[in-house]
């Protein structure tokens, strides 16, 4: 398997432009989460799915941000309107949850908003 | 999930063995401990966990102390390749969140030639 796809790998946009991230999760995995990465706050979990059904979404900083998996291989993050304080890298990861299981993260994409 | 505390940074020698502590005193019966370390621009990636006894894999090895407050994570030869931001995680397994990890702040490990 490629592993977890993350697109486009860098994002330069400018404020209040509609910024859309994407995912491809590792085949047969069930479970799908995104996380952003700053210096300042380090990896914080935004949402994470559950066969395509969202579960958790409380780390999703506020209503400019919406993910949504129409289906088990494909996944968006979307930030609408963006602004620079949204710049940071955002990870997705999945797992095929059984006990004690691990993650296997994406690249990442490096989002600057200007 | 409980907390971890990590050194905020470690310098070792290439072909040295490296000791990576986390404390962890309020961890509970259900939490294993995650090892997981982020390589310069990259996506993090695991290394180990371990509920109570020592674990052995190909990357490392995980010391785990007889009251669980704190372990080690072992690299027995650090390479440059080593070089990266190791996180100790504590994830309660019985919790049924689908795996979800809470990062901490992390040990940045610095490897001399």
């Amino acid at each position: 398997d490629a592993g977890v796809i993350q697109s486009p790998r860098h994002e330069v946009t400018e404020m209040g432009q509609e910024v859309t991230l994407r995912c491809k999760p590792i085949s047969g995995h069930d479970y799908l989460f995104w996380y952003r990465q700053t210096m300042m706050r380090g990896l914080e979990l935004l949402i994470y799915f559950n066969n395509n059904v969202p579960i958790d979404d409380s780390g999703m900083p506020e209503d400019r941000f919406s993910a949504k998996m129409p289906n088990a291989s494909f996944s968006t993050l979307k930030i609408q309107p963006s602004e620079p304080r949204d710049s940071a890298v955002y990870f997705c990861a999945s797992s095929f949850y059984r006990l004690a299981s691990e993650q296997y993260f994406g690249p990442g994409t490096r989002l600057t908003v200007t | 999930d409980a907390k971890t505390t990590q050194p905020n940074s470690m310098e070792s020698n290439e072909e040295e063995p490296v000791h990576l502590p986390c404390n962890h005193s309020t961890i509970s019966g259900t939490d294993y401990i995650h090892w997981y370390r982020q390589l310069p621009s990259q996506g993090p990636e695991y290394v180990i966990h371990g509920l109570t006894s020592n674990v052995n894999n190909r990357m490392a090895s995980l010391a785990i102390a007889e009251d669980r407050k704190s372990s080690t994570l072992i690299l027995h030869r650090a390479t440059l390749r080593d070089a990266a931001v190791y996180y100790c995680i504590l994830r309660d397994e019985l919790d049924n969140q689908g795996g979800k990890l809470i990062f901490g702040q992390g040990t940045e490990l610095s490897v001399k030639p």
